[in-house]
């Protein structure tokens, strides 16, 4: 473990569906970050909170939804998905600052059907 | 686009050291380096950061060059545990900021 948790750690949802991922940390950092990481490609950023404010949104489509509610949790919302959308969707916290490194959690595996 | 260029592969041998070079030649003053890695289909895992002086722990040692413009992370002994994907990044110093993740160095450790 390594203090941010993510769950579900696999989903399987059909394009009608709704559902939620979760981030959970309690490390006392103040930024939380999603990316989603595509069959052998890198990490892409799609949300940056920082204090609980949405900063930085990496032109990702609104059938992606985050919600921040306090600084321990992170959700994704997620309803009329693609099936292109299928990846490995992965939550980071850290401290605000360039010293300080992220934390991530081992991801959730969605695939779209 | 990330900061940094990275070799796509790299193979070293069990027990010998694994020296992975990273060139980020538009570094600015306050953005640090970081290294992470990701074991397959794991999130990436932390190893070592540093500004401008080379710096060492438990898992890995990293050297900066003196004009900022490259660095190396050296795994000392390498084992086949050590098979993943390493990335190299620069985080800037704002209050918040965008990690860009490049396709990273493959490093295969062979028996």
């Amino acid at each position: 473990e390594t203090g941010v948790t993510q769950t579900p750690r696999h989903l399987v949802m059909g394009m009608t569906n709704k559902k939620s991922l979760k981030c959970e940390q309690h490390l006392g950092h103040n930024a939380m970050y999603w990316y989603k990481q595509s069959a052998k490609k890198p990490l892409e950023l799609m949300f940056v909170y920082s204090l609980e404010e949405r900063v930085e949104n990496n032109s990702v489509p609104s059938r992606f939804s985050p919600e921040c509610p306090n600084s321990s949790h992170l959700f994704l919302h997620l309803h009329t998905l693609q099936p292109e959308d299928s990846a490995l969707y992965l939550c980071a916290s850290s401290l605000q600052g360039a010293g300080y490194g992220y934390t991530f959690g081992s991801g959730t595996r969605l695939t779209v059907v | 686009d990330a900061k940094t260029t990275q070799p796509t592969s790299m193979d070293c041998a069990e027990g010998r050291a694994a020296n992975l070079p990273c060139n980020h030649s538009t570094i600015s003053g306050n953005e640090y380096v970081y290294w992470y890695r990701q074991i397959h289909s794991q999130g990436p895992q932390y190893i070592i950061h540093g500004l401008k002086n080379n710096e060492t722990n438990e898992m890995a040692s990293l050297i900066i060059t003196e004009d900022r413009k490259s660095s190396t992370l050296i795994l000392p002994h390498a084992t086949l545990r050590d098979t993943a994907v390493y990335y190299c990044i620069v985080r800037g110093g704002t209050s918040y900021d965008k990690v860009i993740f490049g396709p990273g160095t493959s490093l295969s450790v062979i028996p």
